[in-house]
């Protein structure tokens, strides 16, 4: 299994500042990952964050956008950049432990406000 | 694109009601894997079930139970006797390749004591 945290849990930004999400595993994972979840939407994979090398973006996002670093196997940052009232959303870290059996979890999310 | 549907958007139903989330997916692979996660208010995502689309058993646990179609692509999810702790939202997911997840519209279950 996999516990996941996420800080901030929660913030108001306003618009045109950026905040960082981190992104804390209790155990070393290979595969982590980046959600967006919009006001009364479904999940949108934002991207893929590799290990040491560039992330992987989705169709829609963009790095300038939404920088995001993972410098080990346990730890990640995403960065919403230049923030509109539009990235408003709840932004999710998960992982995948087991490959051959896709046991997936999900972090609590980060409930981002942009005013 | 694999797409998973989730027709129902919002359900409501009278407390002690049993209720059938559907949800039908579209997949060119062979091996592949379903989920089902509820949302409730608080907003963390609380995690139902996986399947392997090799086993096509019906799962029960609990209240709860799944009716895996192959034939159909259709995954579906039955809360019995539905209690007012069960509303939220209920998400169908599938995987695509990359250890992705691929997520239904989600479908709102109300249920009123």
């Amino acid at each position: 299994s996999a516990v996941i945290s996420q800080k901030p849990s929660r913030d108001i930004c306003q618009r045109g500042t950026s905040l960082t999400i981190q992104c804390q595993v209790d155990s070393q994972v290979t595969m982590m990952f980046w959600y967006r979840q919009q006001p009364g939407q479904s999940l949108t994979l934002i991207a893929t964050a590799n290990q040491g090398s560039e992330a992987t973006y989705e169709s829609g996002f963009v790095i300038d956008k939404f920088p995001i670093s993972r410098p080990n196997l346990t730890f990640s940052t995403l960065t919403v950049s230049n923030m509109s009232p539009e990235d408003s959303s709840i932004y999710l870290c998960s992982v995948v432990v087991t490959e051959s059996s896709y046991e997936q979890y999900f972090g609590p999310g980060t409930r981002l406000t942009v005013t | 694109a694999q797409k998973v549907t989730q027709a129902q958007t919002e359900i409501s139903v009278v407390e002690k009601e049993d209720v059938t989330l559907d949800c039908v997916y579209e997949t060119r692979d062979t091996t592949y894997y379903l989920f089902w996660y509820k949302q409730p208010p608080s907003g963390e995502l609380v995690f139902l079930i996986r399947r392997n689309s090799f086993d096509e058993q019906n799962e029960i646990s609990g209240r709860y139970s799944w009716n895996f179609q192959k034939s159909t692509s259709s995954f579906n999810f039955t809360i019995t006797a539905s209690q007012v702790v069960d509303s939220a939202v209920y998400f169908c997911a599938r995987n695509t390749g990359g250890f992705k997840t691929i997520f239904g519209a989600g479908t709102r279950l109300f249920v009123k004591a």
